[in-house]
């Protein structure tokens, strides 16, 4: 099985800060890695896929990098909307979701 | 802009069968993937399976054995069963639509929700 994990868990952050958020594969994924937004209470939402595509209707201060086993989510200036908790997905056969990281207000 | 939405019981025994479906408006569920992805209160997402429109399907192997998720595309709806459920069951269940047409390892389109608790 293939385990996901991201860091940090937990990130404080400001209106317009530039924030990045890692997520690790235990093995090769090669691209097959997706990132979600979920607010609290709703359905996540898709940011990226493939690593690096931005989905449409997505901002595009949302950028996605990196392939193999790390890849990274970065908000280039955070906006109110983007407090939230955020979700890598990859995909090897199976899915497997990373635990998460929560963005919350400093 | 395709919807969709879970229905189905929110209290289920210990034991018995979970039983949920989702209904797809707006499009088609036909050249699409479909899957039902869980949330237990307070965690994060768990995928539980997946099929295609026509009928083939991949499911979680720590649940393979108690999964089956089918369709009846006359009714562009697709179902969820997990059997011998347990307290550890208990959570929101999503369905979700692929992004596509045909393959595409990532969801697009998700649902609202529904709360399944797991209790006597």
């Amino acid at each position: 099985d293939i385990q996901m994990t991201q860091s940090p868990s937990t990130l404080s952050a400001s209106v317009g800060d530039r924030v990045t958020i890692t997520c690790r594969a235990s093995q090769s994924i090669s691209r097959w890695l997706a990132w979600y937004q979920q607010v609290a209470g709703k359905a996540p939402k898709l940011l990226i896929y493939d690593a690096s595509n931005l989905e449409s209707g997505v901002p595009s201060r949302f950028s996605g990098s990196g392939s193999g086993t790390e890849f990274t989510l970065t908000i280039s200036s955070l906006q109110p909307d983007d407090f939230a908790t955020y979700y890598c997905q990859q995909y090897n056969g199976y899915f497997t979701f990373g635990p998460g990281t929560k963005v919350d207000i400093k | 802009q395709v919807q969709l939405q879970e229905s189905g019981p929110g209290l289920v025994k210990p034991s018995e069968t979970l039983s949920l479906t989702c209904t797809v408006s707006g499009g088609s569920i036909s050249n699409y993937y479909w899957s039902w992805i869980r949330q237990p209160p307070g965690k994060g997402l768990e995928w539980v399976g997946y099929m295609y429109y026509s009928g083939n399907t991949n499911y979680n192997p720590s649940l393979k054995s108690r999964v089956t998720i089918s369709v009846d595309t006359s009714k562009n709806q697709f179902s969820l069963k997990l059997s011998s459920v347990t307290a550890a069951d208990t959570a929101v269940y999503y369905c979700a639509r692929h992004k596509g047409p045909s393959w595409f390892p990532n969801f697009q389109h998700w649902g609202q929700g529904s709360l399944v608790t797991v209790s006597s």
